[in-house]
């Protein structure tokens, strides 16, 4: 039973342009959630996160969006661009600010096209 | 702060053989978490300590799986009698420095384990 869905395996986007990357979850007691951007061979590196009392966080280039009614975010790239090529994890947690183990989702590997 | 750091970085073992890895977290952190990640999935909680104390366990973490925190800094992570089943990468990682109200996870670069 998977609680964290990505339901989108890959994204291609132009350079330049936004990428939007969509995350649902099952779990109505996930409270906390995170995106992390993962490179071969390499181990996650945490982007951005948003406690469910918000509906927006921004840092830089990065806005992410929760929907609590929809059980659903989405993490904005603006604009795309070549290094931001990788895949890309949305987790969520049930404990105030994620201090528990993190429920993954499978990734969205995303190309940005030259 | 260096960031967390993983020992082997790679690990070929034969089933049936035990094999241990090592995980330094981020200074000050007092959280220590691992995960297992295999091809196509995401990374899977396997357990978590503060400080010293192991505070969770998964169900997927058998019995032949034991974790370690000895001294409240490094971790270990030790598989008996592994099994072809057990090919993963085994990710660590750290959060939250007292004072702060910060528990982002940031994440070792993983050790890659093949039982052949």
């Amino acid at each position: 039973d998977q609680q964290v869905k990505q339901n989108s395996p890959s994204l291609s986007v132009q350079e330049g342009r936004i990428s939007i990357l969509n995350c649902d979850y099952t779990n109505s007691m996930f409270d906390y959630f995170l995106w992390y951007k993962k490179y071969p061979a390499e181990g996650p590196t945490f982007l951005i996160s948003i406690s469910s009392i918000k509906d927006k966080n921004e840092d830089g280039r990065f806005t992410v969006f929760l929907n609590k009614s929809a059980k659903h975010l989405s993490l904005h790239i603006v604009p795309s661009q070549p290094g931001d090529s990788a895949v890309y994890f949305c987790a969520a947690s049930a404990t105030g600010g994620g201090a528990d183990g993190l429920t993954f989702g499978k990734g969205t590997h995303l190309i940005i096209q030259p | 702060d260096t960031g967390v750091s993983q020992d082997p970085r790679h690990k070929i073992t034969k089933r049936g053989q035990n094999v241990t890895f090592r995980c330094d977290p981020i200074s000050e952190h007092n959280r220590l978490y691992w995960y297992r990640q295999t091809l196509g999935q995401g990374p899977e909680f396997l357990t978590y300590f503060q400080n010293e104390a192991q505070l969770e366990k998964s169900r997927l973490l058998s019995d032949r799986f034991s974790a370690e925190r000895p001294k409240g800094s490094f971790s270990t992570l030790e598989i008996q009698r592994t099994e072809q089943g057990d090919s993963a990468m085994y990710l660590c990682a750290s959060s939250f420095r007292p004072g702060t109200n910060s528990y982002e996870q940031y994440f070792g670069p993983g050790t890659r384990l093949t039982v052949t």
